[in-house]
């Protein structure tokens, strides 16, 4: 397995442009969520799922519109980059109750930086 | 709302016991988990208290007690490799994951 895949691992992108972040998971998890990470910081959810055509805003929502269409892929899309979108962004996914911990598995992220 | 606290900075040296501590103000959450994450890697899971008390996972420890609003996780014989961030969270009956703003751990030599 695979695991969590995301791409691309670095972006760098102009003010104003837009992007698609993508992550896959192949282990058949309900949930899956998307979280930025600034220096220094704790993760912040963006976005989260808990299954196929649901969709729903965590913390941090603005300026980001998720979708997903099948169980394994939810990708992130930034409609205008803003430099204040510069972080690191994690994709992560969890069985969603069949354990009890309910363990995210985090991709190895994307650092992005829009000038 | 929901929101975690821990400290900042926790410096031990080799061999030494840590404990990180984790406060929350939550209306309701399923349990606490901790996450470790190195410089540059992704967050891993570490452990999970759904329930008041202490869980043991190797020369992990991690602790909950809901009427006091509290978790530690402790780390028992210090190694090098066990610098990282460690980052505590809730899953709140949202289906939502909070997690707390990460405690830098240093281990000296």
């Amino acid at each position: 397995n695979a695991g969590v895949t995301q791409t691309p691992k670095f972006q760098v992108l102009k003010t104003g442009q837009s992007m698609t972040l993508q992550c896959a998971q192949d282990m058949n998890h309900e949930y899956m969520s998307w979280y930025r990470q600034d220096p220094g910081m704790g993760l912040r959810l963006i976005h989260y799922s808990v299954g196929a055509g649901i969709t729903d805003q965590g913390e941090v929502p603005n300026g980001y519109n998720v979708s997903r269409s099948t169980t394994e892929d939810f990708p992130l899309r930034l409609l205008s980059a803003a430099p204040s979108q510069t972080s690191v962004y994690f994709c992560a996914s969890s069985d969603l109750g069949q354990t009890p911990a309910n363990e995210q598995f985090f991709g190895p992220g994307t650092r992005l930086t829009v000038l | 709302g929901q929101s975690l606290e821990q400290p900042s900075e926790v410096t031990a040296v080799e061999g030494a016991i840590v404990q990180i501590n984790c406060t929350y103000q939550t209306s309701g959450f399923y349990g606490l988990s901790w996450y470790q994450q190195h410089d540059g890697g992704a967050p891993t899971f570490l452990s999970y208290n759904a329930l008041d008390g202490l869980e043991e996972t190797g020369r992990f420890s991690s602790f909950l007690s809901r009427s006091d609003s509290y978790g530690y996780l402790l780390l028992q014989e210090l190694q090098m490799k066990d610098s990282a961030s460690y980052f505590c969270a809730v899953k709140n009956y949202g289906q939502n994951f909070v997690f707390g703003p990460g405690t830098r751990l240093s281990v000296l030599p």
